[in-house]
């Protein structure tokens, strides 16, 4: 089984639309983060969470919200979806700032 | 602010060695790592430089100055596999890691 995983794997929705995306993981790592990434481009940061109790934002926080509901469990919200928030989104994550992070596979948002 | 370059586009032949460079200006630095990704797929990590120096990791290796800001990956024996985008990323002093746009590597046959 995957150590990250991520739901949905493909979304369409529309203009307008509250979408929410989630990620687990059974790594038992303390930290999570949550990336964008456009055609052609790097990944950008969105948010970040060290532990439950400490969530930060991003470079792209705008238009985002995140809930860490569990240490296994790290939700974006998009509360108003826009069509240039269609990307293919990343959960990722890492027992250390200096540590590697080990991404999940991935959600393809399509906003109409 | 944040500003990691890295080419656009690399292209080699299969069994060659292929350098990918990296150069950086960063709030801080923490870390630079270097990251593979293939289309549509995550992000897979290859190596850490915190420190000055060559790190060699089988047939990849990966290369530190932290003066100059600049690092490299160094890929020996390229096989097609290889085909990927190469991701540059760097840990700054907010603890975050901004990313490079990557490096679009094709190994032709």
């Amino acid at each position: 089984d995957a150590d990250v995983t991520q739901t949905p794997r493909n979304r369409i929705t529309k203009t307008g639309k509250r979408i929410m995306l989630e990620c687990s993981q059974t790594k038992g790592h303390d930290r999570m983060y949550w990336y964008r990434q456009d055609p052609g481009l790097g990944l950008q940061l969105i948010y970040y969470s060290f532990d439950v109790k400490d969530i930060n934002k991003g470079e792209i926080s705008d238009g985002y919200s995140v809930s860490r509901q569990a240490q296994a469990k790290f939700s974006l919200s998009l509360e108003s979806a826009i069509p240039n928030q269609t990307a293919l989104y990343f959960c990722a994550t890492s027992d250390g700032v200096g540590n590697e992070q080990f991404f999940g596979p991935g959600t393809r948002l399509t906003v109409l | 602010g944040q500003n990691i370059d890295q080419p656009t586009e690399m292209t080699a032949t299969e069994g060659a060695i292929v350098q990918i460079n990296c150069t950086y200006q960063t709030s801080g630095f923490n870390g630079l790592f270097w990251y593979q990704q293939h289309a549509g797929e995550a992000p897979t990590f290859l190596s850490y430089n915190v420190l000055d120096g060559l790190e060699e990791k089988g047939r990849f290796s990966s290369f530190l100055s932290r003066s100059k800001g600049y690092s490299y990956l160094l890929l020996k024996e390229l096989q097609m596999k290889d085909s990927a985008s190469y991701l540059c990323a760097v840990l700054g002093s907010a603890r975050q890691l901004t990313f490079g746009s990557g490096t679009q590597l094709t190994v032709l046959p």
